[in-house]
C-alpha cells in the first residue's frame, strides 16, 4: 500500500491552462505539505495543512491554491500556468511525535 | 549567508569506501536534524532523524550533529552501488514543523 500517493505522476500542459494535482495519505498523519523541487533539486516548502487548517503559506504566487477536504487529502490547484512553474511537486505528511516526513513520489509538471 | 550550506558534489567513490556528507547551518531555531535519500525520479526518503548533539547509528549509517558548531554529517560505511542517490540534509523548526533542506549531494558508488 502506498503511504503518500500523488496523481498524476507526469503533467504536460500549455501556458495559461489551469491544472490540479491530488495527494492522499493513508498513514493517519495530521499534517500535510506541498513542496516544490526546482531543476537544481532544491526543495522548498509551499504550503502546510494541519487537520484541514492552513498553517504554512509561503510566498508563492496566488495562482497556487491548496485545498484540504479532509486530513487525508491535500490538493494543489494552479491557475494560469507559466513556464516557470515547471518543476517537480512533492506532497508529504507528518505526525506530531514521530520524526520526519513521508514524501510521495512527486508530480513532474512541464509547462510548454 | 544561506540558512543551510551543503557540499554540492557530485561525489564518486569505489564500492566499500566510507562516505562523509556534510551540512552547515546558521539558524539557531532548527531543533531537529535529518538526512533524506532521494533516488532519481523518486521522493525523498527519511534515513536518519535526531535532535541532540552526538552520534546516532543505524546499520551502515551514522548521523553526527554538533550544535555548537552548527554542523551535521552523515557517514556511510561499506558503501554499496545501491547507495547511489542524492542525499539531502534537512532541518525542522517551528510549531508547524517546517523543513528547510540543503541543496543535496549526488553520490555515485562504483562497483
Amino acid at each position: 500500500d502506498t503511504a503518500v500517493s500523488q496523481t498524476p505522476k507526469y503533467l504536460v500542459t500549455q501556458m495559461g491552462n489551469d491544472k490540479s494535482i491530488k495527494c492522499e495519505q493513508n498513514l493517519g498523519h495530521d499534517t500535510m505539505y506541498w513542496y516544490k523541487q526546482d531543476s537544481k533539486k532544491f526543495l522548498k516548502i509551499m504550503f502546510s495543512y494541519n487537520n484541514k487548517e492552513l498553517i504554512i503559506n509561503e510566498t508563492v504566487p496566488n495562482r497556487f491554491s491548496p485545498k484540504s477536504p479532509d486530513k487525508a487529502h491535500l490538493n494543489l490547484h494552479i491557475n494560469s500556468l507559466e513556464l516557470g512553474d515547471s518543476a517537480v511537486y512533492f506532497c508529504a505528511s507528518s505526525q506530531d511525535g514521530l520524526g520526519g516526513y513521508t514524501f510521495g513520489s512527486g508530480t513532474r509538471l512541464t509547462v510548454v | 549567508q544561506k540558512e543551510v550550506e551543503q557540499d554540492p558534489g557530485p561525489l564518486s567513490v569505489p564500492e566499500g569506501a566510507i562516505v562523509s556528507l556534510n551540512c552547515t547551518y546558521s539558524n539557531s531555531a532548527f531543533q531537529y536534524f535529518m538526512w533524506y535519500r532521494q533516488y532519481s525520479r523518486k521522493g525523498p526518503e527519511l534515513l536518519m532523524y535526531t535532535y541532540s548533539s552526538g552520534n546516532k547509528e543505524d546499520g551502515r549509517f551514522t548521523a553526527q550533529v554538533d550544535k555548537s558548531s552548527k554542523y551535521i554529517s552523515l557517514f556511510i560505511r561499506d558503501s554499496q552501488p545501491s547507495d547511489s542517490a542524492t542525499y539531502l540534509c534537512a532541518f525542522e523548526s517551528g510549531s508547524a514543523r517546517q523543513l528547510t533542506f540543503g541543496s543535496g549531494t549526488q553520490l555515485t558508488v562504483l562497483p
